[in-house]
């Protein structure tokens, strides 16, 4: 299976600041990443597909970006209801497979 | 509004079984490939298995082979996850989700929780 590595596993920021979470796959994965953010009590909720399209209805500050084995979230301008936990996953190869999450809390 | 709904989750002994279902309405169910996936609580995300829109092919876990099937009904917009031999590491949240072949999981559900103990 192809393993998914988060980094950080967990983050401090305030409203405002920029954000950046990192995810490395074990073997490369082309474009099939896609990123989700989860509150705590609620389902994961897809932000990016195909590693950098923005799914509808998502704020454009989340972004999106890299290929192969190298990928980043960013959040341009962090707002209170962002404080969440991420997961990238690959679907590029059964099973599909996540990282292990980034806990972004409040400074 | 796409909405997916899960039940039967609850506690059940070790070695016992579990059936899950997940309703589905707002979405022409037969489009979309389903899948399961689960969460320890304060854990990750784990595929379990998933099902192609006619039932032809389905995938699994290696954890969950000969253990659990996935199953659908197109004409009752449902979708099930027969769980036996259970045992203490499936104790989670699982949850459906929708997606199509090879692509993200765009729509889930709201989780049922399945806790196996004695």
């Amino acid at each position: 299976a192809i393993r998914m590595t988060q980094s950080p596993s967990s983050l401090s920021a305030s409203t405002g600041d920029r954000v950046t979470i990192t995810c490395r796959a074990s073997q490369g994965i082309s474009s099939y990443l896609a990123w989700y953010q989860q509150k705590p009590g609620n389902a994961p909720k897809l932000l990016i597909y195909a590693a950098s399209t923005l799914q509808s209805g998502v704020p454009s500050r989340f972004s999106g970006s890299g290929s192969g084995t190298d990928f980043t979230l960013t959040i341009s301008c962090l707002q209170s209801e962002d404080f969440a936990t991420f997961y990238c996953q690959q679907y590029f190869s059964y099973p599909p497979t996540f990282g292990g999450g980034t806990k972004v809390g409040i400074k | 509004e796409v909405q997916l709904v899960e039940s039967g989750g609850g506690l059940v002994q070790p070695g016992g079984s579990l059936r899950l279902s997940c309703a589905a309405s707002g979405l022409t169910f037969s489009d979309y490939w389903l899948t399961w996936v689960r969460q320890v609580p304060g854990k990750g995300l784990e595929w379990v298995a998933n099902i192609k829109q006619d039932g032809s092919e389905k995938y699994y876990v290696d954890s969950v082979k000969g253990r659990f099937t996935i199953s659908r009904d197109n004409a009752k917009n449902s979708l099930h996850l027969q769980m036996n031999s259970l045992r203490a590491e499936d104790t989670a949240v699982y949850y459906c989700a929708r997606h199509e072949q090879r692509e993200a999981f765009d729509i889930w559900g709201q989780g049922t929780m399945v806790t196996v103990s004695s």
